[in-house]
């Protein structure tokens, strides 16, 4: 049940794009996806329900593809500020245990001046 | 500043111990929401709380346990301490608790000798 992000790990030079994917094996209601720097709390990004919807702030933005339960994470440009460990988190729906929220392994992205 | 807030901040104690982590809500919030965080095991969701219910079970152990209480502050117990229960736990809080933003604590670093 728990959701399966690639790469694992990404290494960028500042101005470089990276994209970050999550897949389920399971129909998922909303995804939700997540930046942690070491030592700290996990910091809200964006939350995408089912729909297909696609959204972004700044030069982050996500997709959630229904038909194929995954969601892609897209960072362009990126800064130095973007580094991290990027973890998302999947819904199955209303009722019961699906309410939890289930994070991936994560996905620790380096950007290099 | 999530505006969630958990105490202690780290706490040291022997295995057999038992310790009582607290968090505070974001105000406005009525769900709550318990994780453990390990080198080994990732983020993983323990369990959630709705305007004092228990609304979903994740892999919480038998010798924890958590409540809510009517102010809608939250605490999670662990008993029994063992070596393997050393990891940082968070507390986070949503409004309504289902496919919506999660904010979280700064955690609680627990360290189990």
């Amino acid at each position: 049940q728990q959701p399966v992000q690639s790469p694992q790990a990404v290494i960028l030079r500042e101005g470089e794009d990276a994209v970050i994917n999550c897949s389920s094996s399971k129909a998922l209601y909303s995804v939700h996806w997540y930046r942690q720097k070491h030592g700290e709390a996990p910091v809200f990004l964006m939350i995408l329900l089912k729909g297909g919807e696609q959204k972004g702030h700044d030069k982050i933005s996500a997709s959630f593809n229904e038909k194929k339960q995954q969601s892609s994470l897209y960072l362009t440009a990126s800064q130095l500020s973007y580094s991290g460990t990027y973890f998302c988190g999947t819904e199955l729906g209303s009722g019961g245990s699906n309410y939890k929220l289930t994070f991936g392994k994560g996905t620790l992205l380096t950007v290099n001046p | 500043d999530s505006g969630v807030t958990q105490t202690p901040k780290h706490l040291i104690t022997a295995t057999g111990q038992r310790v009582t982590l607290r968090c505070s809500p974001r105000s406005g919030d009525l769900s709550v929401y318990w994780y453990q965080q390990s080198l080994d095991q990732g983020l993983q969701f323990l369990i959630q709380y709705y305007n004092g219910e228990e609304r979903a079970k994740g892999n919480i152990l038998e010798r924890f346990s958590a409540q809510q209480f009517p102010d809608l502050h939250s605490e999670l117990n662990l008993s029994s301490l063992e070596l393997g229960d050393s990891a940082l736990y968070f507390c986070a809080s949503s409004a309504t608790g289902f496919g919506e933003t999660q904010y979280f604590g700064p955690g609680t670093r627990l360290l189990v000798l």
